[in-house]
């Protein structure tokens, strides 16, 4: 079955934790972006790759990080320095060609108490 | 730079139509919608591209006006199952990820 998994749908974490978000696909897909939606605010790209071992800053990427050791994978840590790190987060893949569609995975919605 | 989209929310009755708009400061190449539902995923919906067609998608429609670096969305004949938060994310000559506008929320009323 195709598509992209994020994993847990819902994460609690205290105060000064840093939290890793998994984000794996199968659906062979070059490009993988992370999101932060909050209530208003519509979605705001936080990190994004374009291929194996590289990635790129989004336009709010302090606080958080990331890897991509595998084409499949990009794992999301959000650290102790993010201020308000409590936010619903989507991980998406496409194509590298600009007219592709972008697939959502289901999101983590992480909670920090 | 996020895209701009207005209205911000719109309430309609099943039946009516509605238009909602995305404009961008910066030259464009495509233009992306997506429809939301709470707690889910965006799903997309259609890609407008830089001297492409209108597109259409059963009653739910979208142009792309370059010279205005604008789109606009058309849902006719709305159903229950429009209601949602509409997203429109750009893509921008020089840049490569997407750009998403803070969303219009639409509640379709019987």
């Amino acid at each position: 079955d195709g598509g992209i998994t994020q994993s847990p749908k819902y994460l609690f974490r205290k105060e000064g934790q840093n939290v890793t978000l998994s984000c794996e696909q199968n659906l062979n897909h070059d490009a993988m972006y992370w999101y932060r939606q909050d209530p208003g605010q519509g979605l705001r790209l936080i990190y994004y790759s374009q291929i194996v071992n590289d990635f790129q800053k989004g336009d709010i990427a302090e606080g958080y990080s990331v890897s991509r050791e595998k084409k499949e994978s990009f794992p999301l840590t959000v650290t102790s320095a993010q201020k308000n790190p409590t936010a619903f987060y989507l991980c998406a893949t496409k194509q590298t060609s600009a007219n592709n569609e972008q697939f959502f995975g289901p999101g983590t919605r992480l909670t920090v108490l | 730079q996020q895209p701009v989209q207005s209205p911000q929310a719109v309430i309609l009755r099943e039946g009516e139509d509605a238009v909602i708009n995305c404009s961008s400061s910066k030259a464009l190449y495509s233009v992306h919608w997506y429809r939301q539902k709470h707690g889910e995923a965006p799903v997309f919906l259609m890609i407008l591209l830089k001297g492409g067609e209108q597109k259409g998608h059963e009653k739910i429609s979208a142009s792309f006006n370059e010279k205005k670096q604008q789109s606009s969305l058309y849902l006719t004949a709305s159903q229950l199952s429009y209601s949602g938060t509409y997203f429109c994310g750009t893509v921008s000559n020089s840049g490569y990820a997407l750009n998403f506008g803070k969303g219009t929320s639409l509640l379709v009323t019987p």
